[in-house]
């Protein structure tokens, strides 16, 4: 079966720290990976796509692990403003699917 | 930059009672995607189509239909409203199948 699996959380951290999400995918063959944010009662939006050498942007660094089949988002020095849910994408089929999202992880940031 | 649009943003509809949820986008997307949102819960694919002229089901198409006349407008028709239909409603697009994914703001429907 094929899936795009995370820990729903939530992950409740205090500001300034850090915090890092895992998101397993099921197909060896998947090429492309992306982080979403969605806040509540928003639209989801992109936070970063995943590239193979891994990516950095500001406090987000994102990581992809072939052999395990995962990707990761680690957030640094954590703001009240990064609570929201964090959704992973994968393309698992190959052709015209469409990518498939994970059910997201739920951060919050405390002060 | 409008990007997608979708109308309206808030619907109360009686059980029974069709509708159609409109989409646009103007980023000459060829594929565009409907999903709904359950409170708390993943969003989950309606349909999708990948050019004017062709739709395909996504994981949970019962008791709706799409069109795609064009290229910029995708609608999403409920026929029959359900409680169950009780969602938000995100219409989506994207230049290909591994391309990032830009949403419309959402669609509240509420079937009473």
């Amino acid at each position: 079966r094929k899936e795009v699996e995370q820990d729903p959380g939530p992950f409740n951290v205090p500001e300034g720290a850090t915090v890092a999400f895992n998101c397993t995918y099921s197909n060896s063959a998947s090429q492309s990976f992306f982080w979403y944010r969605q806040d509540c009662r928003k639209e989801p939006k992109l936070l970063m796509s995943v590239y193979s050498s891994g990516n950095e942007d500001g406090r987000f660094t994102a990581q992809l692990n072939r052999a395990s089949q995962y990707i990761s988002l680690l957030i640094r020095d954590s703001k009240l403003s990064d609570s929201a849910t964090y959704l992973c994408v994968v393309n698992l089929f190959s052709g015209n699917t469409p990518l498939v999202f994970g059910k997201g992880t739920r951060l919050s940031v405390i002060a | 930059n409008a990007g997608v649009t979708q109308t309206p943003k808030f619907r109360i509809l009686k059980i029974g009672q069709s509708m159609t949820l409109q989409c646009t986008q103007d980023m000459n997307h060829n594929y565009m995607y409907w999903y709904r949102q359950d409170p708390g819960m993943g969003l989950k694919l309606i349909y999708y189509s990948v050019g004017a002229g062709i739709t395909d089901k996504g994981e949970v198409p019962n008791g709706y239909n799409v069109s795609r006349s064009t290229t910029e407008d995708f609608p999403l028709r409920l026929e029959l409203a359900a409680p169950s239909q009780t969602s938000v409603y995100f219409c989506a697009s994207s230049k290909s199948s591994g391309n990032t994914i830009y949403f419309g703001e959402g669609s509240w429907l509420t079937v009473v």
